[in-house]
């Protein structure tokens, strides 16, 4: 076990609907990154957040954002949700640039 | 061309067979780490590697920066293995965490 926690674990959203999905960090790292995987294939990466500051951004469009809480933990949502949104997205907390440690997930199927 | 690319992608070996797993990259990066993705999604970190060679149970990973390439290797293999092996480098232009992923490895340990 990482010590990293998502939920929802699985949720069903329909096209246009807005989605949040929470990242609770482990201890002691200051840093959160979320990731898509579509079935099949590896993680995209999405952005990340360091110190409650995003720091970096993958190729995603503004509909997806984020947030970093002072306790560390996150959230991710997603904007007028889309078909191709289905996939697992990841989150992974770090000390600075360390070793990740990763969430389970949480599978978001758009309908 | 993607930045990582993994081979073989998909690997079947008998139990106790050794095992490689290869990963390259086209970029300058800080790091490279070698994830391990059960079937459900979660994912696990086995090394983290900026030069030389870790060693981790029946796990080793090594990594040449000139030649830009990396290999894991599991001796001595179980079912218990099976799973998606993912290589993913950090660039040396980007901040934190952010990574780069492979496709994968599926790997599928028969008894």
């Amino acid at each position: 076990e990482t010590g990293v926690t998502q939920s929802p674990t699985h949720l069903i959203k329909t096209r246009g609907q807005q989605v949040t999905l929470r990242c609770s960090s482990q201890s002691g790292h200051n840093t959160v990154s979320w990731y898509q995987q579509a079935l099949g294939q590896g993680p995209q990466f999405i952005f990340q957040y360091y110190r409650e500051e995003e720091n970096g951004r993958g190729n995603f469009p503004p509909r997806f954002s984020g947030l970093q809480f002072p306790n560390y933990s996150s959230e991710l949502n997603v904007n007028a949700l889309e078909l191709d949104d289905s996939a697992l997205y990841l989150c992974a907390s770090s000390l600075d640039a360390g070793e990740l440690f990763f969430g389970e997930g949480s599978r978001l199927t758009v309908l | 061309k993607n930045e990582v690319e993994q081979s073989p992608q998909n690997l079947t070996a008998q139990e106790g067979e050794f095992i490689t797993i290869n990963c390259s990259y086209s970029v300058g990066i800080s790091a490279l780490h070698w994830l391990q993705q059960h079937p459900g999604g979660g994912i696990v970190s086995l090394f983290m590697l900026s030069s030389g060679k870790k060693k981790h149970g029946r796990l080793i990973a090594t990594i040449n920066i000139q030649e830009k390439h990396s290999s894991l290797h599991i001796t001595a293999s179980h079912p218990r293995d099976s799973a998606v092996y993912i290589c993913a480098v950090r660039s040396r232009e980007t901040s934190g965490s952010r990574l780069t992923f492979g496709e994968g490895t599926q790997l599928t340990v028969n008894p």
